[in-house]
């Protein structure tokens, strides 16, 4: 089966600065898809940025993106200009294509942005 | 936007009570899905349906069902609730059959449950 690791339980960054979530995974697929997903204090959950496997370039939304290393089976997220928003449980997620429900989370990060 | 709804926010019961946990989704997903969520374990799939009627158990099922009676609403039913079923439970939608890279899911906001 495989498994999502989330190394960093809690972080903090300071606004405006810089920040990267860890995740590795373990597969033996070649082909499969990663996920970073965010849930704030609302609770509810949202898609920050999703990567396919067999792409190489690394995937990037406004001032999210990633850093797939395929061969280290990695997976970090790094948020940039860090806003007071961005405070949220950030969970990794791992989904074999042509399974019809089995998407497996990590333990999740807790990010604090400090002002 | 896709909206999912959970009934209730907040819910305290008593150890043995049965427990209807309610879900609702506006954009005619074929797939719905409950998730527990717990401290340290992230998300855990506890039972998925991709139609009406149809229902797949996940990795954590035993004390737990659903029902699916109509396309929009999906239920998760604790027959006699425990204090280790004191957890958050989510519920997400997803179009299409099954997940897939290009049909995210889309979750409520949650139900955090007490058992006591």
């Amino acid at each position: 089966a495989q498994t999502v690791t989330q190394s960093q339980p809690e972080m903090s960054v300071q606004e405006a600065e810089t920040v990267t979530l860890s995740c590795t995974y373990d597969t033996s697929e070649n082909n499969y898809y990663l996920f970073w997903y965010k849930q704030p204090p609302s609770r509810q959950m949202i898609l920050v940025i999703r990567q396919e496997a067999y792409k190489q370039q690394n995937a990037t939304e406004n001032r999210f993106s990633v850093n797939f290393q395929k061969a280290a089976k990695s997976f970090s997220l790094k948020i940039s200009d860090s806003q007071l928003g961005d405070t949220a449980m950030y969970f990794c997620a791992f989904m074999k294509p042509y399974n019809n429900n089995d998407m497996r989370f990590g333990a999740g990060t807790r990010l604090t942005v400090k002002p | 936007d896709v909206k999912v709804t959970q009934s209730s926010r907040y819910l305290v019961k008593r150890t043995g009570e049965k427990v209807f946990l309610e879900c609702v989704q506006d954009m005619d997903h074929e797939n719905m899905f409950w998730y527990r969520q717990d401290p340290g374990l992230g998300l855990r799939l506890i039972y998925f349906s991709y139609d009406v009627k149809m229902k797949e158990k996940g990795d954590i099922p035993e004390g737990y069902s659903v029902s699916r009676e109509k396309k929009e609403r999906f239920s998760l039913i604790l027959e006699s609730a425990s204090t280790n079923q004191t957890s958050m439970y989510l519920c997400a939608s997803s179009l299409g059959w099954g997940l897939s890279y290009n049909s995210p899911l889309h979750f409520g906001n949650g139900t955090r449950l007490t058992v006591t």
